[in-house]
């Protein structure tokens, strides 16, 4: 079964260091998101992306986090000057449609800032 | 603003036994409603998905009942194995929200 993929699955970085998070949505899929789990809470959203271009953000996805389909298999994300509070897991999801379908999520990618 | 209600934030079942969990919506435009099952370390899997034109929907051992005018929507996991013990996500979507909305999520453990 095609699945989304992510690396790294584990991040460590120095607050104010920039990182890059990555995924490889399913393969005829268009439609491409973002999603934050701090731990032991619920999933957020941060970004929806398509047709290269963003299609919705919300309040977390601030000037400091940024989106990009570099290539027709990955998707990236992000994140400028690293907080401590931007600690916690990534998911990366995609979707063959748009509102009201099925979305995918990958295992994330924990990341630690220190 | 709380759009996804979930209850319990946490239940223990025994094995075989009926899991239950709940959720309620505010927004009436929403018109997809997913589970999703999380393991330790993993991400959300999509388990089972409803849409307003139905009211139950099921798949093997897991039945959405899904009650439009109440805008309630639950999950039951009949005959409950401890390989169910996970975090179980009631989420909504809508054909003019891109986003899944996902609740507070539930503890699930079955025990033995």
């Amino acid at each position: 079964e095609p699945e989304v993929t992510q690396t790294p699955s584990h991040q460590v970085t120095q607050m104010g260091q920039e990182v890059i998070l990555r995924c490889v949505p399913i393969s005829n899929h268009l439609y491409f998101y973002w999603y934050r789990q701090i731990l032991g809470q619920k999933v957020e959203f941060l970004v929806s992306f398509y047709n290269n271009e963003i299609s919705e953000k919300s309040e977390i996805f601030d000037d400091q986090f940024s989106v990009e389909r570099p290539d027709g298999s990955n998707f990236t994300l992000k994140i400028r000057s690293t907080k401590l509070e931007d600690s916690a897991m990534y998911f990366c999801a995609s979707s063959a449609g748009g509102g009201g379908q099925p979305q995918h999520f990958g295992d994330g990618t924990r990341l630690s800032i220190l | 603003q709380q759009q996804v209600k979930q209850s319990p934030q946490s239940l223990i079942v025994q094995k075989g036994g009926i899991s239950i969990i709940n959720c309620a919506y505010e927004n009436t435009a929403f018109d997809y409603f997913p589970w999703y099952q999380q393991f330790p370390g993993k991400g959300p899997a999509l388990l089972i998905a409803i849409r307003p034109d139905v009211s139950e929907k099921k798949e093997g051992r897991f039945t959405i009942s899904f009650n439009k005018s109440a805008k309630q929507f639950s999950l039951h996991i009949m005959d409950s194995q401890p390989g169910d013990s996970a975090t179980y996500f009631c989420a909504v979507q809508g054909t003019s929200y891109d986003k899944v909305i996902f609740g507070p999520g539930t503890s699930l453990s079955v025990i033995p």
